[in-house]
């Protein structure tokens, strides 16, 4: 089992540009929960998707959108990259009947000039 | 008021001693309490979750709630160097869709473990 995956591992970007994050779930599990991680800070909830459609969101700006497939495999997009969006972004992936057994994938740090 | 406060640290203890992680919380409705590892530059690593109130034991670590007082413990028995890491607790009010299944993390305490 390979766990969660994400892709890619490290991406550096301009203001204003738009970036594209993947991942990959763990096998057996059909939801897939986005977080933002900033320096020293603990993980913060961006949106989750389940059954393709997100199901719940956190405070977060239309900026940030998403999508899941029917494979269960998730994207999360940005646009209008702003410097305060550089961060280690986090896919975890879960049952949809043990929403708190969370696993994460390593990670993408996303820095923007 | 944060949802939930979590010292940061970081904390240094000699290999062998106990640890004692400690995270309180304002909202009565959170009932999913978890503790995550995270090592450097990875994604944080579930250790253990409690439902509700109590004690729950697994090797070296012990997660204990206390609902009452708002406030949840891992214990690290016989620590060692490879547990240091960042230790993150986290909350959520319930297991199924809805705004209450969203985990909310602490902001993690930085542990080392001095050989």
């Amino acid at each position: 089992d390979a766990g969660v995956t994400q892709s890619p591992t490290h991406l550096i970007k301009t203001r204003g540009q738009q970036v594209t994050l993947r991942c990959s779930p763990k096998s057996g599990h059909d939801t897939v929960s986005w977080y933002q991680q900033a320096l020293g800070q603990g993980p913060q909830f961006i949106f989750q998707y389940y059954e393709e459609e997100e199901r719940q969101r956190g405070n977060f700006p239309d900026r940030f959108s998403g999508h899941q497939f029917p494979n269960y495999s998730s994207e999360l997009n940005v646009n209008a990259l702003l410097l305060g969006d550089s961060a280690l972004y986090l896919c975890a992936s879960s049952p949809s009947r043990g929403l708190n057994e969370q696993f994460f994938g390593p990670g993408t740090r996303l820095t923007v000039l | 008021q944060k949802e939930v406060e979590q010292d940061p640290g970081p904390l240094s203890v000699p290999e062998g001693a106990i640890v004692s992680l400690n995270c309180t919380y304002s909202n009565s409705a959170f009932q999913y309490f978890m503790w995550y590892r995270q090592y450097s530059r990875k994604g944080p690593e579930l250790l253990m979750y409690t439902y509700s109130s109590g004690n729950k034991e697994d090797g070296r670590f012990t997660a204990q709630v206390d609902k009452s007082s708002k406030y949840i413990s891992l214990f690290i028995r016989d620590s060692q160097p490879s547990d240091s890491a960042t230790y993150l607790c986290a909350l959520m009010q319930g297991r199924r869709y809805s705004s209450a299944s969203k985990i909310i993390f602490g902001s993690g305490t930085r542990l080392s473990i001095r050989p």
